[in-house]
């Protein structure tokens, strides 16, 4: 079983929509949450970061952070043409775990207009 | 804006050829890292590296060698290419002793071995 599971997709919706992205993990040592953003021929770019349970919103993204469930989420609001791309999430333990981010799949997301 | 870059965005070389991917990064970054995208499987790290001269093996490191001569420069050596390393390779660098810090990722080399 891998330590973080995130379905490849590919995710098609309309321009408009709300998507939810998902993934789920193992390790209970995770603390650090983070989504990556990759569009097609670039390398990955933070979109962002969670520390612990709960929400953070930025613009027409949310991230949730279910500590209990080993679940967190990405939300896209009114989702665009330009959202499309690769979404990422990403995930460490303490300093101790080793300096490492352990990277879920990847989800494939296509914005039709 | 911090800045990795990679040597060569497409390679194509032959079994049992030896290799040399390079990274620089231009923002003094301690820490830099090797990985590779494959779909279905997402990013796997192979090498990381601390500090000059320092490195220390990913979650697939077997076929790879690494080489952190000076801080900006992380070089990735396949010394027997083979052709279940096609791949795409992705370098990246961050700051700092703490895993959370942003990776910086360059734009990848697609690499074929024929």
């Amino acid at each position: 079983q891998k330590e973080v599971e995130q379905d490849p997709g590919p995710l098609s919706v309309p321009e408009g929509a709300i998507v939810s992205l998902n993934c789920t993990y193992s390790n209970s040592a995770f603390q650090y949450f983070m989504w990556y953003r990759q569009y097609s021929r670039k390398g990955p770019e933070l979109l962002m970061y969670t520390y612990s349970s709960g929400n953070k919103e930025d613009g027409r993204f949310t991230a949730q952070v279910d500590k209990s469930s080993k679940y967190i989420s990405l939300f896209i609001r009114d989702s665009q043409p330009s959202d499309s791309a690769t979404y990422l999430c990403a995930m460490s333990g303490l300093v101790e775990y080793g300096n490492k981010l352990v990277f879920g799949a990847g989800t494939i997301l296509r914005v039709k207009s | 804006d911090v800045k990795v870059t990679q040597s060569s965005r497409y390679l194509v070389k032959r079994t049992g050829e030896k290799v040399f991917l390079e990274c620089v990064q231009d923002m003094d970054h301690e820490n830099m890292f090797w990985y590779r995208q494959d779909p279905g499987l997402g990013l796997r790290l192979i090498y990381f590296s601390y500090d000059v001269k320092m490195k220390e093996k990913g979650d697939i490191p077997e076929g790879y060698s690494v080489s952190r001569e000076k801080k900006e420069r992380f070089s990735l050596i396949l010394e027997s290419a083979s052709t279940n390393q096609t791949s795409m390779y992705l370098c990246a660098s961050s700051s700092g002793a703490v895993s959370y810090n942003e990776q910086f990722f360059g734009p990848g080399t697609r690499l074929t071995v024929l």
